[in-house]
């Protein structure tokens, strides 16, 4: 299996973009997914197929892909957006599935 | 709407057994595969174990395999997850999640359950 690579923390203020980015060598065969996780509750699908946004997730989140990096874009953060984010990708030859480390975006 | 709700969960000893469930709701669970997905106390995500929509096809995280079993039962709309010889490590708040028709990811998840081992 892979591994997916995450910057441990992101810090914006409110208002501000923030950019969370998520690097494997699967990547660029496979798409990226990115979840969003509030203390105490399930992850919540906020991103799939790099860059497509389930119905309900705002409209300031935007996903994009460029070789082995995925980047989860959030414009005009809010404090409700703090929370942990993970990627995940699959490795369809093993037939596993890979997240991420986890950010943890702080809104200052 | 998607209802995923799991149970089963609790303190076991380890070297214990455990089966946890998850009772689905919402939409037609016999054509959806499903997945565990467990997340030990201030860690990440891990993924466990994925199963098909009809059960013949099973994979497992190589940390758990030979010691995890996942199954479903279509006619209850249920998904099992049997731990044998459970270790400390294995203490995780356990999710299930959904997979969707197409692509590799989790588009729906449960509320977890805790499975603290301990002594």
């Amino acid at each position: 299996s892979y591994e997916l690579t995450q910057p441990p923390s992101v810090s914006v203020s409110p208002g501000q973009t923030a950019r969370i980015t998520c690097s494997g060598d699967a990547l660029p065969k496979q798409y990226g997914y990115w979840y969003q996780q509030k203390p105490g509750q399930a992850p919540l699908l906020v991103m799939y197929k790099d860059n497509e946004r389930p119905s309900g997730v705002p409209e300031r989140f935007s996903g994009s892909s460029s070789g082995t990096t995925v980047t989860l874009t959030i414009s005009g953060v809010q404090a409700e957006d703090e929370a942990d984010y993970y990627c995940q990708s699959a490795d369809i030859s093993s037939a596993s599935w890979v997240f991420g480390g986890g950010t943890k975006l702080t809104v200052l | 709407q998607v209802q995923l709700v799991e149970s089963g969960g609790g303190v076991v000893q380890p070297g214990r057994s455990l089966r946890l469930s998850c009772a689905a709701s919402g939409f037609t669970f016999s054509t959806y595969g499903m997945h565990w997905v467990r997340q030990a106390p201030g860690k990440g995500l891990e993924w466990v174990a994925v199963i098909s929509d009809d059960g013949t096809k099973k994979y497992y995280a190589d940390s758990v395999k030979g010691r995890f079993t996942i199954s479903r039962d279509n006619s209850k709309n249920t998904l099992y997850l049997q731990i044998k010889s459970l270790r400390p490590e294995d203490t995780a708040v356990y999710y299930c999640a959904k997979n969707p028709a197409y692509g590799y990811y989790f588009d729906y998840w449960g509320q977890g359950t805790l499975v603290t081992v301990s002594s």
